[in-house]
């Protein structure tokens, strides 16, 4: 079973910084990585899908990179809104099954 | 609207079993597969399991195979998630949340807590 490791657990940074969070996995098994950001007292919402691709209505600020086991997070510029939890999902070919990782709290400075 | 409305939160006694329900409304039920997420206070999204709609083909994680079913009611657009012998450590809140376009979670319903306890 495949384990999702994202680091750093909490990244402190400031509006206008530009924030790198990763996640790797412990075996190769597809290129079907997703981010979500989760709010306080939200539901997730999808940011990135396939490692790279934009989900609709997702700022440009925001994007994906990296495949076999080291996928990355990127936001080139925080605005207030991007403080968040952000977890990293890998969908398994086989068995078909979905594994989260434990989650990077993005916290202002 | 597209939205995922799930049922209200539950308090159950160990031992007991809770079944949420999810309702699909704006676009074609049985044309995207229902996943269920679980998060403890405080923690982390944890997957359970998918239920193909038109189908009815389902899909566990190994964590809660024997314990969960996942059903659904086509003529009501609504999906279900049973949850059996519950414990403590199953209080959390349960989301329903469509697989769409790359099998991505694009739609989440709004969570439903379920508490247990004695």
């Amino acid at each position: 079973e495949v384990v999702l490791t994202q680091s750093p657990a909490t990244l402190s940074l400031s509006p206008g910084e530009r924030a790198t969070l990763s996640c790797r996995a412990s075996q190769s098994d597809s290129n079907y990585l997703a981010w979500y950001q989760q709010k306080p007292g939200q539901a997730p919402r999808v940011l990135i899908y396939d490692a790279s691709n934009r989900a609709t209505g997702i700022p440009a600020r925001f994007s994906g990179s990296g495949s076999g086991t080291d996928f990355t997070l990127t936001i080139s510029s925080l605005e207030s809104e991007d403080f968040a939890v952000y977890y990293c999902q890998l969908r398994s070919i086989w068995p078909p099954m979905y594994t989260f990782g434990q989650g990077t709290k993005l916290e202002i400075k | 609207q597209v939205q995922l409305v799930q049922s209200g939160a539950e308090v159950k006694k160990p031992g007991a079993s809770v079944k949420v329900s999810c309702r699909a409304s704006g676009y074609t039920f049985k044309s995207y597969d229902i996943n269920w997420v679980r998060q403890a206070a405080g923690q982390g999204l944890e997957w359970m399991g998918w239920m193909n709609p038109n189908s009815g083909n389902t899909g566990y994680a190994q964590k809660f195979q024997g314990r969960v079913t996942m059903t659904r009611d086509t003529s009501i657009r609504t999906a279900y998630m049973e949850l059996s012998s519950l414990r403590s450590d199953d209080t959390a809140v349960y989301y329903c949340a469509r697989g769409g376009m790359a099998a991505v979670f694009d739609l989440w319903g709004q969570g439903s807590l379920v508490t247990v306890s004695s």
